[in-house]
């Protein structure tokens, strides 16, 4: 079972370049969430998306695009790469929008910007 | 910014003690969960509690709920290495941004288990 695939698994970029994480999930998932982990910080939210053709914003979206166009891809463009966007971004995706429900995490992307 | 906060931050225990990880808040959550994450993977749901005063086993971690749905702690008993890794608690809370919901972090314990 694939569950959420992220890649690159690693990346390095130099400041002001752009990129893009892609994200595919196989379980027919309504709900998909970009995090990053920062050390000390925990888990915060990006961007998610209720479903195709809607996505909004989380905590801290600047920097940040998104679209989902269909229901299986999430991608994470990021326009202008930042030394600050340093970090560990995770991909998550749920079952629904209702409370309650497992969110399924990818392996994870480990960014560098120099 | 609904926050969740975590303590201790690191515990490093011997084979065989107990320990006991906290979540806590001022904000009421319709339901919490906790995940495990070992390095270089993601995270990875042990439990969910959705009512107030709830108590879930799962071997030997004990889950609870307070009765408030403000706080929530992980008790493990008599931790082994397997145990060792970062475990965060997560609080669900209804976003109105597109009419949705949203997965606030704490953030997170550090167990180590020594053998």
């Amino acid at each position: 079972n694939a569950g959420v695939t992220q890649t690159p698994k690693f990346q390095v970029l130099k400041t002001g370049q752009s990129m893009t994480l892609q994200c595919a999930q196989d379980m027919n998932h309504e709900y998909m969430s970009w995090y990053r982990q920062d050390p000390g910080m925990g888990l915060r939210l990006i961007h998610y998306s209720v479903g195709a053709g809607i996505t909004d914003q989380g905590e801290v979206p600047n920097g940040y695009n998104v679209s989902r166009s269909t229901t299986e891809d999430f991608p994470l463009r990021l326009l202008s790469a930042a030394p600050s966007q340093t970090s560990v971004y995770f991909c998550a995706s749920s079952y629904s929008v209702a409370e309650a429900t497992e969110a399924f995490f990818g392996q994870g992307t480990r960014l560098t910007v120099v | 910014t609904q926050l969740l906060e975590q303590s201790p931050q690191f515990l490093s225990i011997q084979e065989g003690e107990n320990l006991t990880v906290y979540c806590n808040s001022s904000s009421v959550f319709s339901s919490l969960q906790w995940y495990r994450q070992e390095p270089g993977e993601g995270p990875v749901l042990l439990v969910t509690v959705v009512t107030g005063g709830e108590v879930k086993k799962l071997k030997r971690l004990t889950f609870q709920f307070g009765d408030a749905r403000k706080d929530s702690s992980l008790h493990i008993t008599a931790a082994q290495p397997g145990d060792t890794g970062l475990y965060l608690c997560a609080g669900l809370t209804a976003y109105s941004g597109a009419g949705s919901y949203q997965l606030t972090f704490g953030k997170g314990t550090k167990l180590s288990v020594i053998p």
